[in-house]
C-alpha cells in the first residue's frame, strides 16, 4: 500500500519563527488533507489541497502531485500552533484516508 | 449540528464486555467514516459508510468490531469481548459524500479496557 511519511517529526521552534513540514507519499492521489491535531486531540482542518497552492492566514500549502510531495508552511508560529501535524491522502479507488507518520511541533513563549 | 459529534467522550470497561460508541456526523453528509487512534500514532481507517451501508471494512481488526448505520446519519460501532489492545481513541468522520472533498473529525471517544 501507499507510504506517506512526513519530516521532521519533531520540531521545536521559538515564537515568531518560520517553519516547513514536508509530506512525501510513494503512490498518486486524489485526495490530499492537512490536520493540526491539538493538545486535546482534536483533528482540525487545515486544508484539502490534493494539488496546487492554497493560503489561510500564517498558514500556506502546496502539493506537486507529479512529485508526489505537499508542503505545509507556518509563519510567525504561535503557541497555539503546538500540536501534532499530519497529512493524510487518498489513493484512486479508496476512500479511506492513509494517515503520515506526523510531524510533533512545540513552540516556545 | 455544526460538526461532527462522538458520544460517549470517554469510555471504561472491563475487559470481556460489550460497548457502542455513536457519531453523529455533520447533517447532509452521506459518507461517514470510523477512524481508530492509538498513542503516539496517526489515525488509522477501520471502515466508511455511504449512506447506510458499509462500503469498505477492510480495516476492522476482526469479527467482534461491527459497526452500523441503519438510516443512513448516525452510527455506531460495536465492539464485543473487549480486550486491552482495544484501547485507543476512536475517532469519526464524515463527509458531503465518499472521494469527493473534505473529511471532517469528531473529537473522538477514547476507550480504556481495564
Amino acid at each position: 500500500g501507499i507510504q506517506v511519511e512526513q519530516s521532521p517529526p519533531d520540531l521545536i521552534l521559538q515564537e515568531g519563527a518560520n517553519s516547513t513540514l514536508r509530506c512525501n507519499f510513494s503512490d498518486s492521489v486524489n485526495n490530499l488533507q492537512w490536520f493540526h491535531q491539538n493538545p486535546w486531540g482534536q483533528l482540525i482542518n487545515l486544508f484539502y489541497i490534493p494539488s496546487g497552492t492554497k493560503q489561510n492566514g500564517r498558514l500556506s500549502a502546496t502539493t506537486v502531485a507529479t512529485e508526489r510531495y505537499s508542503l505545509l508552511y507556518i509563519s510567525s508560529s504561535q503557541t497555539t500552533d503546538s500540536g501534532v501535524y499530519f497529512c493524510a491522502v487518498t489513493t484512486s479507488g479508496t476512500y479511506k484516508y492513509i494517515f503520515g507518520t506526523g510531524t510533533r511541533l512545540k513552540v516556545l513563549a | 449540528g455544526a460538526g461532527v459529534s462522538q458520544t460517549p467522550s470517554n469510555k471504561v470497561t472491563e475487559k470481556g464486555k460489550y460497548v457502542e460508541l455513536r457519531c453523529d456526523p455533520i447533517s447532509g453528509h452521506t459518507a461517514l467514516y470510523w477512524y481508530r487512534q492509538s498513542l503516539g500514532q496517526g489515525p488509522e481507517f477501520l471502515i466508511y459508510f455511504q449512506g447506510t451501508g458499509a462500503a469498505d471494512d477492510s480495516g476492522l481488526p476482526n469479527d467482534r468490531f461491527f459497526a452500523v448505520r441503519p438510516e443512513g446519519s448516525v452510527s455506531t460501532l460495536k465492539i464485543q469481548r473487549t480486550e486491552r489492545g482495544d484501547s485507543a481513541v476512536y475517532l469519526c468522520a464524515s463527509s458531503l459524500t465518499a472521494g469527493v472533498g473534505e473529511q471532517f473529525f469528531g473529537p473522538g471517544t477514547r476507550l480504556t479496557v481495564l
